[in-house]
C-alpha cells in the first residue's frame, strides 16, 4: 500500500518570505500526485497536479511542484507567501488499484502567514 | 464553488438514531467517494464507487452503509454510530482517463457534513 509523508506539521512564515512544503510517497508504480488546500472552515480545493510529463507544475495562486522520481518527492513551493496562504496543505498521491481510484494524503502541514 | 453538493452540512444524532448523509453530482463522473476527516487529520477513504457499484470498502464498520443510487447521487446511510464517528465526512467525485498512457483522475470535493454523535 502507498504511504505519503510530510515532513512539516506547522510552518509559521511572515509575508513574502518563500516557501517549500516536503512530500515524500512510498510506491515504485506510477502515481498521479497532488497538491489540496484546506483554507479554515472551507472545502478541499486542487492546487495542482502531476500526471506525467514535465515535472515542474505550476497551479493556482502562485504554487508550484517539482516531482523528482529518484527521491520519491513531490515538493511544493511559492515563491512569495501571502498572509491568505494561511491554511492547511495536503500532499496526495493516487494509486490505481483493480477497485479504482485511490487517493490518499499525507498527514498534512498547517501554514500560518504573519502580516 | 465546489460542484460537488453535500447535504445537511451539520448533523447531531444520538446513538440510536438513524441518518442518511446525502452527495451529488452534475459533472458526469462516474466514480464517488466517501472520506472520513477526524479534527487536524487528513481526510481518510472510506468507501470508492465506480460506475454505480461498490469497488472498494476500506474495512468500514457495518453501522456506515454506502448507497449510489444512479450516478449522481451517493448517501451514507448512519444507523448506531458511536461518538467517535462524528467526524467531517466528505464526498468527492472523478472522472477518470487515460492520459499518456496512464490511469489519471483528479478528485473534486464537497464541502463535507460535519456529523456529531451524541
Amino acid at each position: 500500500a502507498q504511504s505519503v509523508s510530510q515532513h512539516n506539521h506547522h510552518v509559521i512564515l511572515s509575508e513574502a518570505a518563500s516557501l517549500e512544503l516536503g512530500c515524500n510517497y512510498s510506491y515504485g508504480g506510477t502515481v498521479n500526485l497532488f497538491w489540496y488546500v484546506q483554507y479554515p472552515g472551507q472545502h478541499l480545493q486542487l492546487l495542482l497536479k502531476y500526471f506525467s510529463g514535465d515535472p515542474l507544475v505550476k497551479g493556482i495562486k502562485g504554487f508550484e511542484a517539482e516531482f523528482i522520481k529518484s527521491k520519491f518527492s513531490f515538493n511544493l513551493r511559492k515563491p512569495s507567501v501571502q498572509w491568505s496562504d494561511t491554511a492547511e496543505y495536503f500532499c496526495a498521491v493516487s494509486l490505481f488499484t483493480g477497485g479504482g481510484n485511490k487517493l490518499t494524503f499525507g498527514t498534512g502541514t498547517q501554514l500560518k502567514v504573519e502580516l | 464553488d465546489t460542484e460537488v453538493t453535500q447535504t445537511p452540512k451539520h448533523l447531531v444524532m444520538g446513538m440510536t438514531n438513524k441518518k442518511s448523509l446525502k452527495c451529488e453530482q452534475h459533472m458526469g463522473h462516474r466514480a464517488m467517494y466517501w472520506y472520513k476527516q477526524k479534527a487536524k487529520k487528513p481526510p481518510e477513504l472510506m468507501f470508492v464507487y465506480s460506475y454505480e457499484k461498490l469497488s472498494i470498502n476500506e474495512s468500514v464498520p457495518s453501522r456506515f452503509s454506502p448507497e449510489c443510487p444512479n450516478s449522481s447521487l451517493l448517501n451514507l446511510h448512519l444507523h448506531a454510530l458511536q461518538p467517535e464517528d462524528s467526524a467531517l465526512y466528505l464526498c468527492a467525485s472523478s472522472q477518470d482517463r487515460v492520459a499518456g498512457g496512464q490511469l489519471t483522475g483528479e478528485l473534486f470535493f464537497g464541502e463535507g457534513s460535519r456529523l456529531t454523535v451524541l
